[in-house]
């Protein structure tokens, strides 16, 4: 399979815990991006990557959260002192200036914060 | 900032039936994206359209982008159980190619067989 992938797929964590995802990338896509969806609303931006650089960060980014693509490759997503608010699907994306930067998404990790 | 409405909210067709899901952006669409949604799983791309009046279409979807009116419209033809699902549009909120997307709230889609 060399489709997007993500772990977990889905994560279950009592509020205050530090949870911290995964995302592997297509191979040799540069851009990679993390999105968070809340039920019965589209993904919403959170931050991105140009290789190991992090380009963007979104406000809905609080300084809980932090993000890493440390060799350009896989990224990790890490949330501190979860709270309820932050259960949410978690989705992945990446893209390649070779394929028209089209964005092909991950699984997706699902957090449920008690 | 930019924003999608997706129209309708959700929709329940009879097999064998064809439809339409319109996207409207609050800005000049540089870029619009079709995915495809299971619930509780990720997005599988559909389509991207770039071009006024572009249109493409792939096995019974079709895809067009009326720039002009920053308006995309999605349709299937002959819907089958296999096309429900949720469709998103999402929006390149920028000129730069390969910056974050804006999507739409997206559409429910349920066909009856």
């Amino acid at each position: 399979d060399t489709g997007v992938s993500q772990n977990p797929r889905h994560k279950i964590t009592k509020r205050g815990q530090n949870v911290t995802f995964r995302c592997d990338p297509i191979s040799e896509h540069n851009r990679l991006y993390w999105y968070r969806q809340t039920l019965g609303q589209g993904p919403e931006f959170l931050t991105y990557f140009q290789n190991e650089a992090q380009l963007e960060k979104s406000r809905l980014l609080s300084d809980r959260f932090s993000a890493e693509r440390p060799k350009g490759s896989f990224s990790t997503l890490e949330i501190q002192r979860t709270e309820q608010g932050d259960s949410a699907m978690y989705l992945c994306a990446s893209s390649s200036n070779r394929q028209g930067y089209e964005q092909f998404f991950g699984p997706g990790t699902r957090l449920t914060v008690l | 900032s930019q924003e999608l409405e997706q129209s309708p909210q959700s929709l329940i067709v009879q097999e064998g039936k064809n439809l339409t899901i319109n996207c409207t952006s609050s800005k000049t669409l540089y870029g619009l994206y079709w995915y495809k949604q299971k619930y509780g799983e990720g997005l599988i791309f559909l389509m991207m359209l770039q071009k006024g009046g572009e249109e493409k279409s792939h096995e019974k979807i079709t895809a067009k982008l009326d720039e002009k009116k920053q308006q995309s419209s999605l349709h299937i033809t002959a819907s089958q159980p296999s096309h429900a699902g949720i469709y998103l549009c999402g929006a390149v909120s920028n000129l730069e190619y390969g910056n974050k997307l804006v999507f739409g709230a997206g559409t429910i889609l349920r066909v009856k067989s």
